[in-house]
Formats: C-alpha cells, sequence, structure tokens
C-alpha cells in the first residue's frame, strides 16, 4: 500500500519569507511518481510537478522548487519569496505502477497562509 | 483552465435521494478518475475507467456506481444518500493508463446532502 505523510497541517508566513512544505512517502514499488498540487481558495486543483522515481535531479521553476531525496523518501517543496498569491492548500501525492493504475494517493494536505 | 469541465458546480439535495455527477474529459484523454474529498476522508479516490472500460477501483461505496460513455465522459452516481456524503467530488483526466500522467482536475462539484 502507498501512503503520502504531509506532516505540517498548517503554515503562516509573511510574505517575501521562504517556506518549504514537507512530504514524506511509502510504497514498496521501485516506479513511482511523485506529484504536488495547489488547491487556492476557489477550490480546484492545479497541477505543479510530476517526478518520477529514477529521477532524483532537483527542479526550479521560478519561485518555485523541489528536492527529492529517495534516501529519505521525501519529496519537499519550497516557495522562495513567497507572496499573498501563493496562499492555498498543497497536496503532495503518489501514483506507482501499471498494475494498480494511475491513481493518485494524497497526503491530507498543508495549508499555507502568506500574510502581507 | 484544465479543459476537464464538471457539471453540476453545486448540488444539495436530501438524504435517501440519488444524484448523477457529469465529466468531461480533456479532449484526447482516454482515462477519466474520480476523487472525493471530504473534511474527515481527505482527497480519496474513488474509481478509474480507461476507454469505457473500468480499469481500478478505490474506497468507492457500493451505493457509488460510475460509468463511461463512447465519447469518453463519464458519470458518477450516487443513490442512498447519507449525510456523510456532502463533499467536493473532483474528476480527473489523463491521456492514458499505466503511465502515470499528470492527472488534469475538473473545477469539482459540491454535493451538500441535507
Amino acid at each position: 500500500a502507498q501512503k503520502v505523510t504531509q506532516a505540517q497541517t498548517e503554515i503562516s508566513v509573511v510574505e517575501k519569507e521562504d517556506v518549504t512544505l514537507d512530504c514524506v512517502y511509502e510504497t514498496r514499488d521501485t516506479t513511482y511518481y511523485l506529484f504536488w498540487y495547489k488547491q487556492p481558495p476557489s477550490g480546484e486543483l492545479v497541477f505543479l510537478i510530476r517526478r518520477n522515481s529514477f529521477d532524483e535531479q532537483n527542479e526550479i521553476s521560478g519561485r518555485y522548487s523541489w528536492n527529492f531525496q529517495k534516501s529519505t523518501s521525501s519529496f519537499n517543496f519550497t516557495i522562495t519569496a513567497s507572496q499573498v498569491v501563493d496562499s492555498a492548500v498543497y497536496f503532495c501525492a503518489l501514483s506507482v505502477g501499471e498494475t494498480s493504475g494511475s491513481r493518485l494517493t494524497f497526503g491530507e494536505g498543508t495549508q499555507l497562509t502568506v500574510n502581507p | 483552465d484544465s479543459g476537464v469541465t464538471q457539471t453540476p458546480k453545486h448540488l444539495i439535495t436530501a438524504t435517501g435521494q440519488r444524484v448523477t455527477l457529469r465529466c468531461s474529459p480533456r479532449s484526447g484523454d482516454l482515462s477519466v478518475y474520480w476523487y472525493q474529498q471530504s473534511l474527515d476522508q481527505g482527497l480519496q479516490f474513488l474509481i478509474q475507467y480507461y476507454n469505457g472500460e473500468e480499469r481500478a477501483k478505490g474506497n468507492i461505496l457500493e451505493r457509488f456506481s460510475a460509468q463511461q460513455f463512447p465519447d469518453l465522459h463519464s458519470e458518477l452516481n450516487l443513490s442512498s444518500l447519507e449525510l456523510g456524503d456532502s463533499a467536493l467530488y473532483f474528476c480527473a483526466s489523463s491521456v492514458r493508463t499505466g503511465d502515470p500522467y499528470e492527472q488534469y482536475f475538473g473545477p469539482g462539484t459540491r454535493l451538500t446532502v441535507t
């Protein structure tokens, strides 16, 4: 079975601060994919990134960066110079190989509030 | 805009009733997934269809059923509704199963059971 844990239920920062959202996953599969989604107050789920288990290279996209470490089963997400518009619930998710389909197993989510 | 559409946006109904939620995937996507987001259960996978056939099942109640039609749109049927079924129901689509391309989510249908 797969499991995703986001230990931080809520984080509050002041604008321009850097913030890191933690994600720890569990799976016995050697091939898997990790995702981050953003859910703003409007409710939709917005895809941010996908990484596969064979690619541990960190990724940067603008103010967003992701740190994937298989040794610690973690896939952390950092927002640099946070902005009020970053306020949302962020979900980490895991998907494994073909035999179980491509369902996403989500973590509990982290509510990020960026104050002006 | 993800390209996935869901109707209706909001639905209010009474216990014991039956409702149908509709989803149209992105153009070209063969896989459709249904998820339920509730306060106590979080975001949970319900069921997946691929090109008209059921592909995977998650924590879907027997009172719930789904299907995918030849035009690839999907419907989620919820019957004998209970208060605890109140939730946000998401549909997502992706290009194909077996290779978990990013799933693009619709705006969701908020179901309130009174």
